[in-house]
């Protein structure tokens, strides 16, 4: 398994540009996530899904929009960039057992946005 | 509602030094608590998780006890070393819903 796996590890953006981050985990599971993580922060929820079709706003999901048309993948849509928005992004997905829940994270990516 | 609140950082010990990172939490229900390790330019990594009071979880040397009388889950090794040198998460997922709530993080430097 490779876990969750995200694209691309690094990006420079200019203000007003727009991109995806993508993301895409191969434990089938339902649920997934897009964090942010600033400097010396800990991590802000922007958006989750707990299955295919099915998205929801987090604590911080302005400037951003999602999409979950498969259990794999779960990109992350900046459309106006602008520089607030540059941040370390985590994508993470996670299963329940037993009434259990526990993230798996991927790697991050770096955006900058000038 | 739920949140997290963990010590201020960052922390810097000596190698062989003993380690505590406090952790308190607010939430409805019985939720499931968890640290998280971050080490430089990677991911978060889950270290150890207690879903039930009086849970010890435990992982390469790592001890936290949950503590729902205190609402508590602080993070303790005995002798730490050059290598535990990273950021630490502590986080709650409530028992009903499926979102995580993260703390701000416990930067920790450890020198030999």
């Amino acid at each position: 398994n490779a876990g969750v796996t995200q694209t691309p590890k690094f990006r420079i953006l200019k203000i007003g540009q727009s991109m995806t981050l993508q993301c895409t985990q191969d434990m089938n599971h339902n649920y997934m996530y897009w964090y942010r993580q600033d400097p010396g922060m800990g991590l802000k929820l922007i958006y989750y899904s707990v299955g295919a079709g099915i998205t929801d706003k987090g604590e911080v999901p302005n400037g951003y929009n999602v999409s979950r048309s498969t259990t794999e993948d779960f990109p992350l849509r900046l459309e106006l960039a602008a520089p607030s928005q540059t941040s370390v992004y985590f994508c993470a997905s996670s299963y329940v057992a037993g009434g259990e829940y526990e993230q798996y994270f991927g790697p991050g990516t770096r955006l900058t946005v000038t | 509602g739920n949140s997290v609140t963990q010590m201020e950082g960052p922390v810097t010990l000596s190698e062989e030094a003993f380690l505590t990172i406090n952790c308190t939490y607010t939430a409805t229900g019985y939720p499931s608590l968890f640290w998280y390790v971050q080490y430089p330019g990677e991911g978060l990594q889950l270290l150890l998780k207690a879903t039930k009071a009086d849970d010890k979880g435990s992982n390469k040397g790592f001890e936290a006890t949950y503590r729902k009388e205190t609402t508590s889950f602080h993070l303790e090794k005995g002798s730490v070393q050059v290598s535990d040198s990273a950021v630490y998460f502590c986080a709650l997922s409530p028992s009903t819903g499926n979102q995580f709530y993260f703390g701000t993080g416990t930067s920790l430097t450890v020198i030999p």
